[in-house]
């Protein structure tokens, strides 16, 4: 099965800074990758996602870029705000395997 | 429009008790999965649906964990003779058609088993 390791578990930043937050995955026919944002308490939110075919996505203060031959992706924040504030995790494949997550915490 | 909910949104249990959580996916979404979310860990994944049909359930932890959607929509899941360990959050979500498409996250039931 797909196993995902995600990196670092915590991370501090202060507001305006970026942030980045690396997946590493198993599976070579996972083919899709999306990052939620969970608060507290809350549900997961889909942030931003990406598709195997290609390299790179943008969302105003968000990205996502994929290197399949290396097996990564990462998650890039910039501009960061204290509202960022949450924990992330990636995901790969179809029935999802998620990373155990990034406590993202901005400092104002 | 609505999106994924989940009832009940806390249950608290005994030990050997049965319990059954409910999911009402978006009106429409073929898939529907089960997640299981231990404090402060990412889900991890229990079982998907496409329509009725169980097409993975690998992720169960145990034959006391049982699901269904018996017609393409609502869902549940069962827990049987509960332990402490099966306290978590249970998450669902729902996808319009495939799997790799944007899953949906209900707000879980959080259930704790004494």
């Amino acid at each position: 099965g797909e196993n995902v390791e995600q990196h670092p578990s915590t991370l501090s930043v202060q507001e305006g800074d970026s942030a980045v937050i690396k997946c590493t995955y198993s599976d070579s026919a996972s083919n899709y990758f999306p990052w939620y944002k969970q608060e507290l308490g809350k549900r997961p939110q889909l942030i931003i996602d990406i598709r195997s075919n290609v390299g790179e996505k943008k969302d105003q203060r968000i990205a996502v870029t994929l290197n399949k031959t290396a097996k990564h992706f990462s998650l890039h924040i910039t501009e960061t705000q204290p509202e960022d504030s949450a924990v992330y995790f990636c995901a790969a494949s179809r029935a999802l395997t998620f990373g155990k997550g990034t406590m993202l915490l901005v400092s104002p | 429009g609505a999106g994924v909910s989940q009832s009940p949104r806390y249950k608290v249990a005994k030990r050997g008790q049965d319990v059954a959580l409910r999911c009402d996916p978006i009106s429409g979404h073929v898939s529907l999965f089960w997640y299981q979310q231990a404090l402060g860990q990412g889900p991890e994944f229990l079982t998907y649906f496409q329509n009725e049909a169980q097409l993975d359930k690998s992720g169960l932890p145990s034959d006391r964990f049982f699901a269904e959607r018996p017609e393409g929509s609502v869902s549940t899941l069962k827990i049987q003779r509960t332990q402490q360990e099966d306290s978590a959050v249970y998450l669902c979500a729902s996808s319009l058609v495939a799997a790799q498409e944007t899953q949906y996250f209900g707000p879980g039931t959080r259930l704790l088993v004494l």
